[in-house]
């Protein structure tokens, strides 16, 4: 099975702390993503990446950057925590981009500004 | 752009009754659709898929069947039990060129001993 690990279950951090979340997939998957959930508005895309060292910006990529210095590893990073980034944070990866390719989630982090 | 709409939740149901969450959408292509399902404290994962038109993907006794002349992709099941409560997120993904899994608000469904 494949499997999407993400370091922290649950963070507290100090408005204007640097955070990083990270994330490791098993399945040598082309693709990663970090995803943001808030209550009634589903998930929205922060970033993703195609290859090792390779990003893009995706619907809500302001206040984060990601790196991906290894095909395995994707990290989320806030250069600077806000209240308004309280939230859950989803990483995920997939096989390619072809049509039907599934999903895979890590179990989130959530994360907790204060 | 391409877009996924789903029925507001929260949906509640005795056990065994019939479910039916609705999802439309709206795409430019030929798109493959998806459900995912989201337990409490998990993240999401695939529940079933389809990858065109008139393919019904199933998956634990739920059902759902790709319509492209309504472009919808309900899901279903017969008996729900207190176990599948949880979130359920339609979804889909275009089939060439594009790059990004878009995701349905999210329908919670709780169900009743």
């Amino acid at each position: 099975d494949v499997k999407v690990t993400q370091s922290s279950r649950y963070l507290v951090k100090r408005t204007g702390e640097k955070v990083f979340l990270e994330c490791v997939q098993d399945m040598d998957h082309e693709n990663m993503f970090w995803y943001r959930q808030d209550p009634g508005l589903g998930l929205r895309l922060i970033y993703f990446s195609y290859d090792v060292k390779m990003k893009e910006k995706g619907d809500i990529p302001e206040g984060y950057s990601v790196s991906r210095e290894k095909k395995e590893r994707f990290s989320l990073i806030l250069e600077s925590a806000s209240t308004n980034q309280t939230s859950m944070y989803l990483c995920a990866s997939s096989l390619s981009f072809l049509g039907g390719n599934t999903i895979y989630f890590g179990e989130g982090s959530w994360l907790t500004v204060v | 752009g391409d877009s996924v709409t789903q029925m507001e939740g929260p949906v509640t149901l005795s056990e065994e009754a019939f479910l039916t969450i609705n999802c439309t959408y709206t795409a430019t292509g030929y798109p493959s659709l998806f459900w995912y399902v989201q337990y409490p404290g998990e993240g999401l994962q695939l529940l079933l898929k389809a990858t065109k038109a008139d393919d019904k993907g199933s998956n634990k006794g739920f059902e759902a069947t790709y319509r492209k002349e309504t472009t919808s992709f309900h899901l279903e099941k017969g008996s729900v039990q207190v176990s599948d409560s949880a979130v359920y997120f339609c979804a889909l993904s275009e089939r060439t060129g594009g790059f990004k899994t878009i995701f349905g608000a999210g329908t919670r469904l709780f169900v009743k001993a």
